[in-house]
């Protein structure tokens, strides 16, 4: 079993709707959990983070973590062309070392 | 503020070549320190992290090979490269405390011809 697994997508919303994205991890120690964002060739860019369960709101961003269930997951509100991206929910499971996922590929359709 | 330097951008080696790919923080004192590869079209691969000089733990057993002779300074190298080594090669540093997030330099893409 992987670490952290993603769906690597690609997931298709329209321009407008809400994009859900998810994340599975296997440490059930694991203390905290980011999403980052990255642009074909970009290096990724930290979007959110979250450390206590329940949901965490940033502008059009909430980040959703469920830690009895071993489960993290990103909502995309007003989805915009400029959000295409792939998204990697990353994992810090022994305090030093984060894990990452293979990472969901969002297309928001104009 | 703390930036993050990573040289050089792209880089086209031929196999059995060494490699040599630096990375310099600036701005914070006693960061931990990562190298991260994503292969085309896949997720980032922890490769080393450091969480001081000289300190390196290694997660990938390959030709690869890490070493911090600064506090702010990591660097990856090998002896001999192989053509699986092609990817983007990307380093990041967090703040000295448990659990925090990881800020990435700009990446070298690495070509092994």
């Amino acid at each position: 079993q992987k670490e952290v697994e993603q769906n690597s997508g690609p997931l298709s919303v329209p321009e407008g709707a809400i994009a859900s994205l998810n994340c599975t991890y296997s440490d059930r120690g694991s203390q905290s959990f980011f999403w980052y964002r990255q642009y074909s060739g970009k290096s990724p860019e930290l979007i959110m983070f979250i450390y206590s369960n329940g949901d965490k709101e940033d502008g059009r961003f909430t980040a959703q973590l469920n830690k009895a269930s071993q489960y993290v997951s990103l909502l995309i509100r007003d989805s915009q062309p400029s959000d295409s991206a792939t998204y990697l929910c990353a994992v810090n499971t022994r305090g030093f070392k984060t894990i990452f996922g293979a990472g969901t590929r969002l297309f928001v359709k104009a | 503020s703390q930036t993050i330097h990573q040289w050089p951008a792209t880089l086209v080696q031929p196999v059995g070549s060494p490699l040599s790919l630096e990375c310099t923080v600036e701005g914070t004192s006693n960061p931990n320190l990562y190298w991260y590869r994503q292969a085309a079209g896949r997720g980032l691969q922890l490769l080393f992290y450091s969480v001081g000089i000289g300190q390196i733990s290694s997660e990938v057993p390959q030709n690869l090979s890490a070493s911090r002779p600064q506090d702010r300074q990591f660097i990856l190298s090998s002896k001999k490269l192989l053509l699986s080594d092609s990817g983007f090669y990307l380093c990041a540093w967090s703040a000295d405390r448990l659990n925090t997030e990881a800020f990435f330099g700009q990446g070298t893409r690495l070509t092994v011809v």
